[in-house]
């Protein structure tokens, strides 16, 4: 079964520097997401993506942040001048149209990412 | 915006018996509600969803319900085993013209053998 996957899966960065974390998603899918998992805590959306463009985005995905479709196949998350709060896993996630049009999410194995 | 919240935060069962995870949603509109099952350090995983012209859905041990005049709905693991433990966050789309899922909190549910 076609899977996304997500590079690296642990990223160690030091406050203040930029990190990018990247993501494969299933070949055929279309739409492409970004959230985040604070240690304990709910999953929350940080971004979609359709059509090389950004679809909607939350309150947490501010100009720190932004995605990129470089190809074909890679989705990537910027985050700039990184925070300590910013310590979280980060799950990609594709599907092949909107979620609740039969066409549910899937997730990637996620990056986690420890900002010291 | 969608608020959904997620009761108990912690589910203690014995293998055998059944557990049911409760969540209420606030948008009226939101018409997708899937659930996820997040084993310990993986990913999400979809176990099930319904849609809003379904009061009940069922894959094997597994079934959810929904009660959209109350704007709840249910997780209900019958005949519970200790490979179901693991955290499962129930998620509601489809309002205020969205089409992204918000997360509850999370319910952590423990198998004891």
């Amino acid at each position: 079964e076609p899977e996304v996957t997500q590079t690296p899966s642990h990223q160690v960065t030091q406050m203040g520097q930029e990190v990018i974390l990247r993501c494969v998603p299933i070949s055929n899918h279309l739409y492409f997401y970004w959230y985040r998992q604070i240690l304990g805590q709910k999953v929350e959306f940080l971004v979609s993506f359709y059509n090389n463009e950004i679809s909607e985005k939350s309150e947490i995905f501010d100009d720190q942040f932004s995605v990129e479709r470089p190809d074909g196949s890679n989705f990537t998350l910027k985050i700039r001048s990184t925070k300590l709060e910013d310590s979280a896993m980060y799950f990609c996630a594709s599907s092949g149209g909107l979620p609740f049009r039969n066409q549910p999410q899937h997730f990637g194995d996620g990056t986690r990412l420890s900002i010291l | 915006g969608e608020n959904v919240e997620q009761h108990p935060s912690t589910l203690s069962v014995q293998e055998g018996d059944s557990a049911v995870i409760k969540c209420t949603y606030s948008d009226s509109a939101s018409n997708y509600f899937p659930w996820y099952k997040q084993e310990l350090g993986k990913r999400p995983q979809l176990i099930i969803d319904i849609r809003s012209n379904v009061g009940e859905k069922k894959d094997q041990r597994i079934a959810v319900t929904l009660n959209k005049t109350a704007k709840h709905f249910s997780l209900h693991i019958t005949e519970t085993q200790p490979e179901d433990s693991a955290v499962y966050f129930c998620a509601a789309a489809g309002g205020g013209g969205s089409y992204i899922p918000t997360f509850g909190r999370g319910t952590s549910l423990i198998v004891h053998p």
